[in-house]
């Protein structure tokens, strides 16, 4: 069974413009998660949806915004980008209804270069 | 505010050279207790969840024991293959089933 998948891989852009990144959750799965990694730190949260309906926002500024799709696929935009929002997006997914369902499985992240 | 703290930041061993990792938490009630793996530049790899303090899971050369303040993986006779940083997450019990990880720990095993 395939995994997480994300989209693009690599990604460079310039301060001010927007960015788009993709994902599509495991076969099954309902709930996907946005996470920011910067280099050296562990990842940190930005939002996660279930159903389509936002159900966690972090601490992040409202350049930040996300949806989710019927397809439980989801999509992670920022706008006004600054050369802070340099990271590892990682996208993560997880079942529901289930004892398990608190397991999050991450995918291979998109690398964003904000010049 | 959850907290997570990992020690030590970076650890080097010999093959063979068996060692433990640390994780000390703080959370409003714990909903479970989360090891990952990750290669550079890839996504982290899920290993163990636990859920109560006593609990333990093991994989392969990897053991994970949890109490009510610190979570340990026990490294035994490691591989240059188990290089890699491990990251220690927690959830919360209430609450966005959202994860909050430590720094991690950078293990490097050498032959």
């Amino acid at each position: 069974d395939a995994g997480v998948t994300q989209s693009p891989t690599h990604l460079i852009k310039t301060r001010g413009q927007q960015v788009t990144l993709r994902c599509s959750p495991i076969s099954g799965h309902k709930s996907v998660s946005w996470y920011q990694q910067v280099l050296g730190q562990g990842p940190q949260f930005i939002f996660q949806y279930y159903e389509k309906e936002e159900r966690g926002r972090g601490n992040f500024p409202d350049r930040f915004s996300a949806r989710q799709f019927p397809n439980y696929s989801s999509e992670l935009n920022v706008n006004a980008l600054l050369l802070g929002d340099s990271a590892l997006y990682l996208c993560a997914s997880s079942s529901a209804g289930t004892s398990s369902s608190y397991e999050q499985y991450f995918g291979p992240g998109t690398r964003l270069t904000v010049t | 505010e959850d907290q997570v703290t990992q020690s030590p930041e970076a650890l080097r061993l010999q093959e063979g050279e068996s060692s433990s990792l640390n994780c000390s938490y703080t959370v409003s009630g714990l909903r479970g207790l989360f090891w990952y793996r990750q290669d550079p530049g890839k996504g982290p790899e899920f290993l163990f969840t636990l859920y109560s303090a006593g609990e333990e899971k093991e994989k392969e050369r990897l053991k994970a024991t949890l109490t009510k303040k610190e979570s340990f993986l026990h490294i035994t006779a490691p591989k240059p293959e188990d290089s890699a940083t491990y990251l220690c997450a927690v959830m919360a019990a209430t609450g966005r089933r959202a994860l909050t990880f430590g720094s991690g720990t950078r293990l490097q095993v050498q032959p």
